[in-house]
């Protein structure tokens, strides 16, 4: 497509529901990554995915939290049992390789509130 | 944990003058990036300087990197009230595999 692409663009959901959020990168993009932003802050890296091979995991904040990009394409990011302090836009970005030299096309986010 | 740190937090100025913001890191950089981010939408990319890299322009963009002092700088000239946006510095580091934000300046342009 000719943008990234985040789904759904809002989401409510009650502490303790689970929830996915899904992201369609560019086409043909090889590098995938996952932020969380919460209000009034810079966003913070959660995950990275070169294809379907998930190569960095280290910012996602707990056990709760799981991504996966099985056909090395559309990836879900998944928040088990949400709690409060899951509220924030998640947003999803895409690079045609590294990110080295290239700068990221972002997708337009999903607003997680957590009530 | 947050790698730059931009300055000023918020900018408010006249549609026609230029705004300038600063952006400091702490580790050496293989790139520093500019970013843009209207209310409720998601980034984007501005421009890109590499860390041998001292200046670039874009339009009316231009983008300083000091690397001796970690610090870079966004100058806009000739603002127009659609610059109105938040403005985040993200730095990728040689070993790293991702981009990592500041804080950002919210930029305001009055008509």
């Amino acid at each position: 497509g000719a943008g990234v692409s985040q789904s759904p663009r809002y989401k409510v959901a009650k502490r303790g529901q689970d929830v996915a959020l899904r992201c369609d990168p560019i086409s043909g993009h090889v590098s995938l990554f996952w932020y969380q932003q919460a209000l009034g802050q810079g966003p913070e890296f959660l995950t990275y995915f070169q294809n379907e091979a998930q190569l960095d995991k280290s910012g996602l904040p707990s056990d709760r939290f799981f991504a996966e990009r099985p056909e090395g394409s559309v990836s879900t990011l998944k928040i088990q049992r949400t709690q409060q302090e899951d509220s924030a836009v998640y947003l999803c970005a895409s690079s045609l390789g590294g990110q080295r030299d290239h700068g990221y096309t972002f997708g337009s986010g999903t607003r997680l509130t957590v009530v | 944990s947050q790698q730059g740190e931009e300055d000023p937090q918020a900018l408010s100025i006249q549609e026609g003058e230029n705004a300038t913001m600063n952006c400091s890191y702490k580790t050496s950089i293989n790139n520093l990036q500019w970013y843009r981010q209207n209310s409720g939408r998601g980034l984007v990319h501005l421009i890109l300087i590499r860390s041998n890299e001292r200046e670039k322009h874009s339009g009316r963009l231009r983008v300083t990197l000091d690397t001796s002092k970690k610090s870079s700088s966004l100058l806009i000239t000739a603002s127009r009230a659609a610059d109105t946006a938040s403005y985040f510095c993200a730095t990728d580091r040689p070993s790293g595999s991702r981009l990592t934000f500041g804080e950002g300046t919210q930029l305001t342009v009055n008509p």
